[in-house]
């Protein structure tokens, strides 16, 4: 059965610090997809990046980056010096051959000034 | 181009009334979700639609809700009657092929209290 594990409940860190959300998933397909989506105070939830299973290649977009490591069935998000306006939560999801996305239960940061 | 629309962003009821939630996805795709979002339950796949046809309504809490998808272009999800545990966020999103790995994207949700 698929699963996606954010162990991290909440996360505080103050301005420029960089943090990093942990994302474990379970899968037995070799085809799959994950995701990386925010939820900032304002409630949307917005897309962040898409990864699929025969792509490890780390991705860096801007102070946000990625790394991918099937090894450890991991899929992490770093953002680099954080700021006040990276406070959100941040969900990472699964989807395998099927329709549905399977979201992990959040990870909370907080960016103090 | 426009994401994906919701309407309305706030509804404040009363239990027993019928309440009906609107969306508008994303032109071209064809699949529609409806997801509900609580403190407790985090987020929770209610129905998917692909060509305006339910797919899969195992997530729909009881009868009391139901969904519909007349055209390509819009939808609605409806309680009736509501209750107070119905109080949750609701978003609509929609996507091209989720099971080719497209991204799914999200509506502004609705924002449901149920008193």
């Amino acid at each position: 059965a698929q699963k996606v594990t954010q162990a991290q409940t909440e996360i505080s860190v103050v301005e420029k610090e960089d943090v990093t959300l942990d994302c474990v998933y379970e899968t037995r397909d070799t085809t799959y997809y994950l995701f990386w989506y925010k939820q900032p105070p304002s409630g949307e939830l917005v897309f962040l990046i898409r990864r699929n299973s025969f792509d490890e290649q780390n991705e860096i977009s801007g102070r946000y980056s990625w790394n991918f490591q099937k090894s450890t069935s991991s899929f992490n998000f770093t953002i680099t010096a954080s700021q006040v306006v990276d406070s959100a939560v941040y969900f990472c999801a699964l989807s395998e051959d099927t329709d549905k996305l399977i979201f992990g239960t959040g990870t909370r940061l907080q960016v103090f000034p | 181009d426009a994401g994906v629309i919701q309407s309305p962003r706030h509804e404040v009821t009363e239990m027993g009334q019928e309440v009906t939630l609107r969306c508008k996805p994303i032109s071209g795709h064809d699949y529609l979700f409806w997801y509900r979002q609580t403190m407790m339950r985090g987020l929770e796949l209610l129905i998917y639609f692909n060509n305006n046809v339910p797919i899969d309504d195992s997530g729909m809490p009881e009868d009391r809700f139901s969904a519909k998808m007349p055209n390509a272009s819009f939808s609605t999800l409806k309680i009736q009657p509501s209750e107070p545990r119905d109080s949750a966020v609701y978003f609509c999103a929609s996507s091209l092929e989720p099971g080719r790995g497209e991204t799914q994207y999200f509506g502004p949700g609705t924002r449901l209290l149920v008193l």
